[in-house]
C-alpha cells in the first residue's frame, strides 16, 4: 500500500458547494504540505502544517492536521472555477524528503 | 525573491535520443531535488543534493539517468537514451529547513 494515501482520487463538485480532500500517512509526519497543480505544470504551495491540531486558512481553503491519526484534510468552502486542478499532499520525513500522495483531481461544474 | 527556474518548459524527443534539463534553485537553498511525475501520479524523488553532494539517488535509474550539481548551485538532469516510459513532468525543487519551492517543471514527451 501507499505510504501516503490521498482520497478521493477525483472529485466533481457543483460550483458553490463545499468539498473535502483527505490525506493519511502510514509513517510519522514531520510536516504535512498541501500543493495545487495545474495539469502538467509545477506545484503551487498552499499550506504547511506541523503541529497536531494545527489549522490554517487561506481565502476559502482550510487545512487541518490530526497528528495522532497522522491525517490531514483540505476543505474548500463555496468552490469556484479557479479551485479546479490537482491537489497533492506531501509528507516530510526526517531526512527532509517529501513523500507524495497520488493527488486528487478536482473539477468544478458551473 | 526569485523562484526556482527550470528550462526548457516543454521537450519532445524521439526514443533513444538524449535530453537535458536545467534547474536554478533559490539563492541560499542548500538542498535541491529532482522529481519525476508521471501524469496522474504523485511526484517520485529521483535525486536529492545537499550543496554539491548527493544525499539520495536510490531511485535514479542510473543506467540512463544522470544528474549533477556543480558548485552547489545549478543542477542538470540528463536522460540518455530516452525511453517511451520517460514521458513525464520533471520537477526541480529547492529547500531551506522545511520550506520547499518548486519550479514550473519540464514536460517531456518521448515519441
Amino acid at each position: 500500500s501507499q505510504e501516503l494515501e490521498q482520497s478521493p482520487q477525483s472529485l466533481i463538485v457543483q460550483e458553490g458547494k463545499n468539498l473535502t480532500i483527505n490525506c493519511t500517512s502510514s509513517k510519522t509526519l514531520y510536516g504535512l504540505y498541501w500543493y495545487k497543480q495545474k495539469y502538467g505544470e509545477g506545484l503551487i504551495f498552499l499550506m504547511m502544517l506541523q503541529k497536531g491540531g494545527e489549522e490554517k486558512s487561506h481565502e476559502k481553503i482550510t487545512a487541518k492536521l490530526d497528528e495522532k491519526k497522522q491525517q490531514s484534510s483540505l476543505h474548500i468552502t463555496a468552490s469556484q472555477p479557479s479551485h479546479a486542478g490537482i491537489y497533492l499532499c506531501g509528507a516530510a520525513r526526517l531526512n527532509y524528503q517529501l513523500i507524495w500522495g497520488a493527488g486528487t483531481k478536482l473539477i468544478i461544474k458551473p | 525573491e526569485a523562484g526556482v527556474a527550470q528550462s526548457p518548459r516543454y521537450k519532445i524527443i524521439e526514443k533513444r535520443q538524449s535530453v537535458a534539463f536545467w534547474c536554478n534553485p533559490i539563492s541560499g537553498h542548500a538542498t535541491l531535488y529532482w522529481y519525476q511525475q508521471i501524469l496522474g501520479q504523485g511526484p517520485k524523488l529521483l535525486i536529492q543534493f545537499q550543496n554539491n553532494g548527493v544525499v539520495d539517488d536510490s531511485q535514479l535509474p542510473k543506467d540512463r539517468f544522470s544528474a549533477e550539481r556543480l558548485k552547489g548551485v545549478d543542477s542538470t538532469l540528463k536522460i540518455q537514451p530516452a525511453k517511451l516510459e520517460d514521458s513525464a513532468v520533471y520537477l526541480c525543487a529547492s529547500s531551506w529547513r522545511r520550506g520547499y519551492t518548486f519550479g514550473s517543471g519540464t514536460r517531456l514527451t518521448v515519441v
